[in-house]
């Protein structure tokens, strides 16, 4: 089994800053990854597919790059509604995992 | 426009068996994979494990082997997951999605609202 692990565990940023997230996989998985946003209270919703591509209706602040064994999420500029939980997870195997996620709050 | 319903919350006491059901609309139900994934509380996500609609075809993620089965009803473009022997462990919200793309497995594009289950004696 393919273990995903995510960093930081918490990012603090302000409205209007950087994020970047990290994704590192046990072993390749090639560009089979995507990442995913989560609200409490709400299911998850795909942001990025593929390590890159950005899945209908996401923002463009929103970007997705890596393959291999390391990814990075980027939000270019935190909006107020991008603060949640975001999972990356790979499809390159069964079976497919997520990892542990990623708390983006606000400083 | 795509809509995944599931089925309500649900108490089951330890050993008992539980079916979830999730109603697919807006698109043709059986060109499409239906994806399980669970998140228990104060979790992350876990996939359980896929259904191919048209031909009724499962996988199962190992963990969920021989105590989870995975069923449809294409007449009602409903799919159904059931899971036995339950324990406490199995308490969480388990979602349904459909996948992204056609007649292939890929990501998890458009999710039901979750259905709780909570395991106590």
């Amino acid at each position: 089994e393919i273990v995903l692990t995510q960093s930081p565990a918490t990012l603090s940023l302000s409205p209007g800053e950087r994020a970047t997230l990290s994704c590192r996989a046990s072993q390749s998985v090639s560009n089979f990854l995507a990442w995913y946003q989560q609200k409490p209270g709400q299911a998850p919703r795909l942001l990025i597919y593929d390590a890159s591509n950005r899945a209908t209706g996401i923002p463009a602040r929103f970007s997705g790059s890596g393959s291999g064994t390391d990814f990075t999420l980027t939000i270019s500029s935190l909006e107020p509604e991008d603060f949640a939980v975001y999972y990356c997870q790979h499809r390159s195997n069964w079976p497919f995992t997520f990892g542990p996620g990623t708390k983006v709050d606000i400083k | 426009q795509v809509q995944v319903v599931q089925s309500g919350a649900q108490v089951k006491k330890p050993g008992a068996s539980v079916k979830v059901s999730c109603k697919a609309s807006g698109y043709t139900f059986t060109d499409f994979h239906i994806h399980w994934v669970r998140q228990a509380p104060g979790q992350g996500l876990e996939w359980v494990g896929w259904i191919n609609p048209k031909n009724g075809a499962a996988n199962y993620a190992p963990k969920f082997l021989g105590r989870v089965t995975m069923t449809r009803d294409t007449s009602i473009s409903t799919a159904y997951m059931e899971l036995s022997s339950l324990r406490s462990e199995d308490t969480a919200v388990y979602y349904c999605t459909r996948d992204r793309k056609p007649a292939v497995v890929t990501w998890f594009d458009y999710w039901g609202p979750g259905t709780q289950l909570t395991v106590s004696s």
